[in-house]
């Protein structure tokens, strides 16, 4: 059963980068069947996903546009985890943060991958305005 | 993107009753490829992660209730709860895997009458 477990502080200054990790346990983050993902909650964007990094013979990230050129997504291979960092933030970036992992769904048809089996609890970061 | 909207914003329902959610997507999310549609349905408790009730619109996952069902096709989905309990109390979500950015309807609150 995979676990996730985030990391990170729930209070970042404006124009600073806000940096959190979340450490796999029950699977691997270089697992060629899974995808990695960050998405983050607030009451002005709803549910809002972020990106995902995923190994399939090499590494692969996808961002938002609302965040591309801000955001950074990082394998560890060493500690099995993966990370988030966001540049410049704003208090528009004041949002529940998760990670969550998205297992690839094999058939004859081929496999795909991007509803959230499992996520971490969450973590409230906060930016003041 | 794909735009997800969801009705409707609320809604109140008897214990034992039915419950039925409404999702519409901007674009069709029936592949062609598979013949499945990428639409995914979540419970969120207050304080806690959403959770997974259902993917491929209409497959429960492991251990949630059979009273949870999915049906539809192409931009046209549905959430039932065929006999609403007390811990089915939440916001409900769709969320579409069709293409990145993977988007999500703005919830629909249910709580009982």
């Amino acid at each position: 059963q995979v676990q996730l477990q985030q990391s990170g502080p729930g209070l970042v200054k404006p124009s600073q980068t806000l940096s959190l990790t979340c450490a796999i346990s029950g699977d691997s983050v270089s697992s060629d069947s899974a995808a990695w993902n960050w998405i983050r909650q607030s009451p002005s964007r709803g549910l809002e996903w972020l990106g995902r990094t995923y190994y399939r013979s090499k590494w692969y990230t996808n961002y938002a546009e609302s965040v591309n050129g801000r955001m950074t997504m990082n394998p560890d291979t060493s500690k099995n985890q993966f990370s988030l960092q966001l540049n410049s933030v704003s208090s528009e970036d004041t949002a529940v943060y998760y990670c969550a992992s998205a297992m690839s769904d094999c058939s004859s048809s081929g496999c795909y991958e991007g509803y959230f089996q499992h996520w971490g609890q969450g973590t409230l970061v906060i930016v003041p305005s | 993107d794909i735009v997800m909207t969801q009705s409707p914003d609320s809604l109140a329902v008897s214990l034992g009753e039915r419950a039925t959610i409404n999702c519409k997507s901007s674009q069709s999310v029936l592949s062609s490829s598979n013949n499945k549609n990428f639409l995914a349905w979540y419970q969120q408790k207050p304080g806690q992660p959403p959770n997974l009730l259902i993917y491929w619109a209409s497959t429960r996952e492991s251990g949630v209730p059979d009273r949870f069902s999915g049906s539809g096709s192409g931009t046209d989905f549905t959430l039932t709860i065929s006999s609403l309990q007390a811990e089915d109390v939440a916001v409900y979500y769709c969320q579409q895997f069709y293409n990145t950015p993977r988007t999500f309807g703005q919830g629909t609150k249910v709580e009982i009458k």
